[in-house]
């Protein structure tokens, strides 16, 4: 089993929507977890961190962490076409000082 | 401004070839690494460094090789032992201070091997 499972794609919205991009976890060890958008063809950018359970909000932004089913969330309001990348969530790998990545998301924002 | 890159953007070789790929930082970052994304997956780690002089092996080290003689310099060599190199090669590197583990990625090479 993979330590951090995601959802491969694509998800296609239209403009305005709200989106739920979701990973999973297998190590309970896991406390901190960190989304990464990556356009096409360019490098991963990081978007949000969170540490241990609950919401953390930036602008259209919100990542959610629930423990108890090992599941982290990221939800983008009133989507824009802007928004259309691959999504990737990261968490410390087992130990290392390195991240274990999810395969990303992509994510498509149709005008 | 501040930032990580990565050299050239686009790289082509032929078979049987070794190629070294550049990362440079200014950031004074003291942790590097090498990630490699294939097509609808994930990066995977290559190698990785937490001190000048130092580094350790990550997921899919073999036919990879690094250096660390500079903080500011993490050059992977893709030997030709690789059974399939082509592929996008991220760089990337984290501050070694506190509990911190965000990592700040470069732009990117693209390998193809022919």
């Amino acid at each position: 089993q993979k330590e951090v499972e995601q959802d491969p794609g694509p998800l296609s919205v239209p403009e305005g929507a709200i989106v739920s991009l979701n990973c999973t976890y297998s190590n309970s060890a896991f406390q901190y977890f960190m989304w990464y958008r990556q356009y096409s063809r360019k490098g991963p950018e990081l978007l949000m961190y969170t540490y241990s359970s609950g919401n953390k909000e930036d602008g259209r932004f919100t990542a959610q962490v629930d423990k108890s089913s090992k599941y982290i969330s990221l939800f983008i309001r009133d989507s824009q076409p802007s928004d259309s990348a691959t999504y990737l969530c990261a968490s410390p790998s087992t130990g290392r000082r390195a991240l274990t990545f999810g395969s990303g998301t992509r994510l498509q924002v149709q005008p | 401004d501040g930032g990580i890159t990565q050299s050239p953007k686009y790289l082509f070789r032929k078979e049987g070839q070794n190629v070294t790929l550049s990362c440079e930082q200014n950031l004074n970052h003291d942790a590097m690494y090498w990630y490699r994304q294939d097509p609808g997956q994930g990066l995977r780690l290559i190698y990785y460094s937490q001190i000048v002089n130092d580094f350790q092996k990550g997921d899919i080290a073999e036919g990879y090789s690094v250096s660390r003689e500079k903080k500011e310099s993490f050059p992977l060599t893709v030997t030709s032992a690789q059974k399939n190199p082509t592929a996008f090669y991220l760089c990337a590197s984290r501050t070694g201070t506190g509990a911190s583990y965000e990592q700040y990625f470069g732009p990117g090479t693209r390998l193809t091997v022919t």
